[in-house]
């Protein structure tokens, strides 16, 4: 089975200070990965995904297998990135089509 | 811009009403998923489509049926809602390639009363 877990419900740090949200995952196949984002009274939306190894919004996150970790990391808060995180992993099913796994969510406020 | 469009943005139904959520995108999308979203419990997939007429249970499929008669559209039903399948409901599409992008709707959110 697989699963997802975000260990925090709420994530409370200072503008200017760096921010990690952890996400650990639990899966027998080959993962894939992604962040998804909600700001405020705004649809969910892709933030990043772990094949593309990018940097969006001065985020990143880095696949480790060996501590089955995905975890979003950022050097320097923003006001502008408080909001809801979802860490995601890819399901198949075999059937066609792929469904995403979420987590529960970690809420991120940064304080001025 | 893809755009997924979810007809009804608030609703309120009473106990044992039939309920229809309606879903459009509008991307030529083969597949199409119905999450619900709760406080302290994420998303969780209900169900999903990878074409018209095919339809594959999620993790929460009990309470719920879908259909899919044409390509853009993808409705979720509640046959007889309850006031624990009041959420908010996401609907969302992707195009069949791999690590494909889901895109979702604005939500509509069910109060069963």
């Amino acid at each position: 089975a697989q699963r997802v877990t975000q260990p925090e419900k709420l994530l409370s740090v200072f503008k200017g200070a760096p921010v990690e949200l952890k996400c650990n995952y639990s899966y027998s196949g080959s993962p894939e990965l992604f962040w998804y984002v909600q700001y405020s009274r705004q649809r969910l939306q892709l933030l990043l995904r772990h094949i593309s190894r990018e940097s969006i919004k001065g985020f990143t996150a880095d696949l480790n297998k060996g501590e089955t970790s995905f975890h979003l990391k950022k050097p320097f808060a923003q006001e502008e990135d408080s909001a809801m995180y979802y860490c995601a992993l890819r399901m198949y099913s075999g059937g066609g089509a792929d469904g995403l796994t979420f987590g529960k969510g970690t809420h991120l406020i940064i304080q001025p | 811009d893809v755009k997924v469009t979810q007809s009804s943005r608030y609703l309120v139904k009473r106990t044992g009403e039939k309920v229809f959520l309606e879903c459009v995108q509008d991307m030529d999308h083969e597949n199409m998923f119905w999450y619900r979203q709760d406080p302290g419990l994420g998303l969780r997939l209900i169900y999903f489509s990878y074409d018209v007429k095919m339809k594959e249970k999620g993790d929460i499929p009990e309470g719920y049926s879908v259909s899919r008669e044409k390509k853009e559209r993808f409705s979720l039903i509640l046959e007889s809602a309850s006031t624990n399948q009041t959420s908010m409901y996401l609907c969302a599409s992707s195009p069949p390639r791999v690590s494909r992008e889901l895109f979702f709707g604005e939500g509509s959110r069910l109060t069963v009363l």
